[in-house]
């Protein structure tokens, strides 16, 4: 099957601080890139989709100015968590899928913020 | 009521049985159904992909889609401890940016 990564996989950072999770398409080229969020026992939350070149298309309630999303290649997108606090602590998965194919996800990245 | 339901189990078998998971929704335009299984900390992994009705079989998986019943399922064969996971579905409609709709997962533990 067609391969996603991630990195980092885990980081750590003070409050305040900004970070940048980046997805790769390994293997094939994503259209559409989805980027979730995920906190312990429960399922996927979708917090927004792009595509390459455009911008990103937000869910409800997902703050546009603090979650940061870059679709600028067909192989790589890019979330920034900016000015993070201990309530964005959580697991980020990414997942791409290229054209009406499904979608492939991510190893996931798990953030801490101190 | 959710557009998907999936009961969250835990369903526990023993080594070797046969392993039936379940999926209803609500939405009739949905045309891509997907079956992933998530281990602890992981990211999901894809493990069936269906268009539409019908079934499909691959290895030890096969998934059917009832599209009349709005109901989908995967069943396991000999299943393994190593298949202990969370079992999600998906599902979406046409559209090349069309989002997942997830199921809230099964979680399976397959004991010795």
């Amino acid at each position: 099957g067609a391969v996603v990564s991630q990195h980092p996989s885990r980081v750590i950072c003070k409050s305040g601080t900004s970070v940048k999770i980046e997805c790769r398409s390994l293997d094939f080229q994503a259209t559409t890139m989805f980027w979730y969020r995920q906190f312990p026992k429960q399922s996927l939350m979708l917090m927004a989709t792009s595509n390459e070149g455009s911008k990103a298309t937000y869910e409800q309630g997902v703050e546009k100015d603090k979650f940061l999303i870059n679709h600028a290649s067909l192989t790589l997108s890019t979330l920034t968590v900016t000015s993070a606090h201990p309530e964005d602590s959580s697991f980020y998965i990414c997942s791409a899928q290229e054209g009406e194919k499904t979608q492939y996800f991510g190893p996931g990245t798990r953030l801490l913020v101190l | 009521q959710k557009e998907v339901e999936q009961d969250p189990g835990p369903l526990s078998v023993p080594e070797g049985a046969i392993v039936s998971l379940n999926c209803t929704y609500s939405n009739s335009a949905f045309q891509y159904f997907m079956w992933y299984r998530q281990y602890s900390r992981k990211g999901p992994e894809l493990l069936m992909y269906t268009y539409s009705s019908g079934n499909k079989e691959d290895g030890r998986f096969t998934a059917q889609v009832d599209k009349s019943s709005k109901y989908i399922s995967l069943f396991i064969r000999d299943s393994q401890p190593s298949d202990s996971a969370t079992y999600l579905c998906a599902m979406r409609i046409t559209g090349t940016a069309s989002k997942l709709t997830f199921g809230t997962g099964t979680r399976l533990q397959v004991t010795l």
